[in-house]
């Protein structure tokens, strides 16, 4: 079935740092792929999304471009915040059929000290 | 704007009691789901409701049980708690297409004793 892989934390960074946050993903359609932010005590909130191959999807400075070669959506930002603490989760949702299915990864712990 | 409500915010059960999470949407959602989120494994699908009507396993369906009443409402149930289940669990509804943002309620913190 589908799956989301994406790298252990917790990653702890200087701020002004520059952020990777691995993410590999296996279906079997073309799915499209997200990352969501979940702050302390929160819900999970889309920080960006790409829906097709070679799609970049760009917010508050976070980047992560949909590599269907690499079946990858790394996450990327080239100076972090305190304020960007928080756990990154790599997800995707299927394009087949009618069932709309929403996979996560389990989550980075990013955590950035001033 | 509600976006998702859940409730209750937090909860303890003794084990084998039963209880049903609540959740409402106001954004015309046809899809929603339930994941349990525990520490080192991430978001873990429940179950999950396509369109009004229907309803699927996810990942780690056993022990619970779904009801997706109408369009605005799904709920989860524990039949008979066990400490396993502890644990946060948080609603989120989709538009249609798998392109769609998913949004999501503030959580249950469920403790089974």
């Amino acid at each position: 079935g589908d799956s989301v892989t994406q790298m252990e934390g917790p990653v702890t960074l200087s701020e002004e740092a520059f952020l990777t946050i691995n993410c590999t993903y296996t279906a079997t359609g073309y799915p499209s792929l997200f990352w969501y932010v979940q702050y302390p005590g929160e819900g999970l909130q889309l920080l960006l999304k790409a829906t097709k191959a070679d799609d970049k999807g760009s917010n508050k400075g976070f980047e992560a471009t949909y590599r269907k070669e690499t079946t990858s959506f790394h996450l990327e930002k080239g100076s972090v915040q305190v304020s960007d603490s928080a756990v990154y989760f790599c997800a995707l949702s299927d394009r087949g059929g009618a069932t709309n299915k929403l996979i996560f990864g389990t989550g980075t712990l990013l955590a950035v000290q001033p | 704007n509600a976006g998702v409500t859940q409730t209750p915010k937090f909860q303890v059960l003794k084990t084998g009691q039963s209880m049903t999470l609540q959740c409402a949407q106001d954004m015309n959602h046809n899809s929603m789901y339930w994941y349990r989120q525990d520490p080192g494994m991430g978001l873990r699908l429940i179950y999950y409701s396509a369109s009004e009507g229907t309803t699927d396993k996810g990942e780690v369906p056993n022990g619970y049980n779904v009801s997706r009443l109408n369009k605005r409402e799904f709920s989860l149930r524990l039949e008979s708690a066990a400490p396993s289940q502890t644990s946060v669990y948080f609603c989120a509804s989709k538009g249609t297409g798998s392109n769609t943002e998913a949004f999501f309620g503030q959580g249950t913190r469920l403790t089974v004793v």
